[in-house]
């Protein structure tokens, strides 16, 4: 069965430390795997991972995948109150088809 | 794990057709539901949110008469896409919330193609 596993499923941090957030999947036939932050409505598009080892940055957000643990990890460093939100994670396999991860519901503290 | 299973996974049909989605809790209560529909760029536009017994909620810009949606159990909602255009082709994702945790389950998601 085709699943993405997000941990933790909660944080709460302090503003300044640096968090880490993980998914594993298993997914036949990866295409590619996408983070996304949830703050009210829509998931806002983070980044697209396509190949191991490179890493994605985007001012203090990063990300990397392992194809071959079948696992990626967000980053984000010097953590801000408004970085509080669920962070997604969804894996597209070739066919197109989606699979979302339950979600890290992240809080920082000021 | 709780789980959504969201079908069809694919659906295609012809213009002026109407198409129903569903999407149902299998192990778990849902009190409220979304639907999102996702657009170029890999991004999720949150159609509407249903809650179970009640009108659902939708966003602005989507059309209620064209986008219909009914929660008429804590286990399932359903989407029907009614008079379907090629302009309404997409992936069209749904979600469910636990009573009192703001976790969202989300399903598989139904790739509808209008010819």
């Amino acid at each position: 069965e085709d699943k993405v596993v997000q941990s933790p499923l909660s944080l709460v941090v302090h503003e300044g430390d640096t968090v880490t957030l993980n998914c594993s999947y298993e997914v036949t036939n990866f295409r590619s795997l996408l983070w996304y932050k949830q703050e009210k409505k829509a998931p806002t598009f983070l980044f697209m991972l396509t190949s191991s080892g490179i890493e994605k940055k985007s001012g203090r957000l990063s990300s990397i995948l392992d194809k071959k643990e079948l696992f990626s990890i967000l980053n984000i460093t010097a953590t801000q109150t408004g970085d509080s939100a669920v962070y997604l994670c969804a894996v597209r396999n070739t066919g197109n088809q989606f699979y979302f991860g339950t979600g890290t519901s992240l809080t920082v503290i000021p | 794990g709780a789980v959504v299973s969201q079908h069809p996974s694919r659906v295609i049909c012809k213009s002026g057709t109407s198409v129903k989605i569903e999407c149902r809790s299998l192990d778990f209560q849902a009190t409220t539901m979304f639907w999102y529909r996702q657009f170029p760029k890999q991004s999720l536009m949150l159609m509407a949110t249903s809650n179970e017994g009640s009108k659902a909620t939708y966003e602005q810009g989507v059309e209620k008469d064209k986008f219909l949606i009914n929660h008429a159990s804590l286990t399932l909602s359903t989407l029907t896409v009614t008079s379907a255009h090629p302009e309404d082709s997409s992936f069209y994702i749904c979600s469910g919330n636990r009573e009192n945790r703001n976790i969202q389950y989300f399903g598989a998601g139904t790739r509808l193609s209008v010819l």
